[in-house]
């Protein structure tokens, strides 16, 4: 079975750009969240779709916005990157949300603002 | 809101020994969850083990066990018998019991170093 696949693994914008990153969950998985992580602020939360509906939303400005597919996959997309935007973003995919089934990650797409 | 603090930013162990990583939490909360993940350089996040608040029995899994403490909301993470592999960083996540908070709240981490 494949496991979280995040594309693409790196990736280098400029200031003012915008940024598309991709996540594909693990088959049969619909439940989809996305991660910031930095070395300050450490893994914050963005948001959590699940069948297509954000159900869920963290602090971040509404440059960041993201998007579920019917089959799933996920979309976040960054607007107008800022410096501070550089970090490691995660996605996880689990089957349902809220629940103690194991949040499985993928393994990043790391992005550089320049 | 909840929080999650994990006091140690770095450990090291010596190999086949025991090591104990430290994790509190906040939340005002009755029904939630606890996990501990962990981060190797590869940047995927594995999860180690896992704990249902309503559970008083600790979890294990083969050489991780934790100590949960309710009452004063004390998370902790005992790995033994400690190898090479185990060196990575360690996250402590909170997790809500359904409704709408569905997402990980993370401490900032546990880098562990294993010494030969």
């Amino acid at each position: 079975k494949a496991g979280v696949t995040q594309t693409p693994r790196y990736l280098i914008k400029t200031r003012g750009q915008q940024v598309t990153l991709s996540c594909s969950p693990i088959s049969g998985h619909r439940s989809v969240s996305w991660y910031q992580q930095t070395p300050g602020q450490g893994l914050q939360f963005l948001f959590e779709y699940f069948s297509e509906t954000q159900r869920n939303k963290g602090n971040f400005p509404g440059r960041f916005s993201g998007r579920q597919f019917s089959n799933s996959r996920s979309e976040m997309n960054v607007s107008t990157l800022e410096l501070g935007d550089s970090a490691l973003y995660l996605c996880a995919s689990s089957l349902v949300p809220a629940t103690n089934t194991e949040a499985f990650f993928g393994q990043g797409t790391r992005l550089t603002v320049v | 809101a909840q929080t999650v603090t994990q006091s140690q930013p770095e450990m090291s162990v010596q190999e086949a020994e025991t090591v104990t990583l430290s994790c509190t939490y906040d939340t005002s909360e009755s029904d939630y969850y606890l996990f501990w993940y962990k981060q190797p350089p590869s940047r995927q996040m594995i999860l180690v083990i896992r704990q249902e608040a309503y559970k008083q029995q600790n979890a294990t899994e083969n050489r991780f066990s934790v100590n949960f403490q309710k009452a004063a909301k004390s998370f902790s993470l005992k790995i033994s018998d400690s190898q090479l592999g185990d060196a990575a960083m360690y996250f402590c996540a909170y997790r809500n019991y359904g409704g709408s908070q569905g997402n990980l709240i993370f401490g900032k981490g546990t880098k562990l170093s294993v010494k030969p």
